[in-house]
């Protein structure tokens, strides 16, 4: 069965620096999507994309983020200067369509970002 | 708005037992809800999703879940629990409408622990 894949599996990085979480979703699947979980904490939508362009987006998601598709198979987000408080495990996730009755979710097995 | 609720953060449950996991929604439009599992290491899979038609629905591994209105509940169950059901649960919902379709809200997650 396709599968959305995430690299690295754990990233480490200092306060301040860039970071860069690379995806590739299921290659017919059209819908991209982030979400994250801060350990101990409730898995929480961040960002979907179609179309080359944002779709929707949560309060989270401010001006440190960007998300982009740089050719035909990735996905990646980007956070520009990283806080403590990003530390977290990042998912990304693709679908079909947007209709969840018949197009789930398919999601990867995350990225640990470590903020140090 | 919407929310979701998963009563109880660790669930233990002997090999062979019932295992039942809660989760109740608040959501001002019918939802359609979703039950994933996380094995360690690894990503969200769907367990299985309650959008319209029969009210008990049947997912992978020998779970099923109830959507019941008037409760606002959709717990998970499953009659005989495995040792390989050891996992983190997560109950989720998205409103059926198209404005927002496209995101998950998740709760904060049940986990899982089968004794031998």
């Amino acid at each position: 069965e396709p599968e959305v894949t995430q690299t690295p599996s754990h990233q480490v990085t200092q306060m301040g620096q860039e970071v860069i979480l690379r995806c590739v979703p299921i290659s017919n699947h059209l819908y991209f999507y982030w979400y994250r979980q801060i350990l101990g904490q409730k898995v929480e939508f961040l960002v979907s994309f179609y179309n080359n362009e944002i779709s929707e987006k949560s309060e989270i998601f401010d001006d440190q983020f960007s998300v982009e598709r740089p050719d035909g198979s990735n996905f990646t987000l980007k956070i520009r200067s990283t806080k403590l408080e990003d530390s977290a495990m990042y998912f990304c996730a693709s679908s079909l369509s947007w209709d969840r009755s018949n197009s789930p979710l398919h999601f990867g097995n995350g990225t640990r970002l470590t903020v140090t | 708005a919407q929310s979701v609720t998963q009563l109880g953060s660790h669930v233990s449950v002997s090999e062979g037992a019932l295992v039942l996991l809660r989760c109740n929604y608040s959501s001002s439009v019918p939802p359609y809800l979703f039950w994933y599992v996380q094995y360690p290491n690894q990503g969200l899979q769907l367990l299985l999703k309650y959008t319209t038609g029969a009210t008990l629905v049947k997912g992978i591994n020998g779970f099923e879940a109830e959507f019941k209105k008037s409760e606002t509940s959709f717990h998970l169950t499953k009659p005989s629990a495995h040792m390989s059901d050891a996992a983190e649960y997560f109950c989720a919902v998205t409103p059926i409408s198209s404005g927002s379709a496209r995101q998950l809200t998740f709760g904060s997650g049940t986990q899982l622990t089968v004794l031998p």
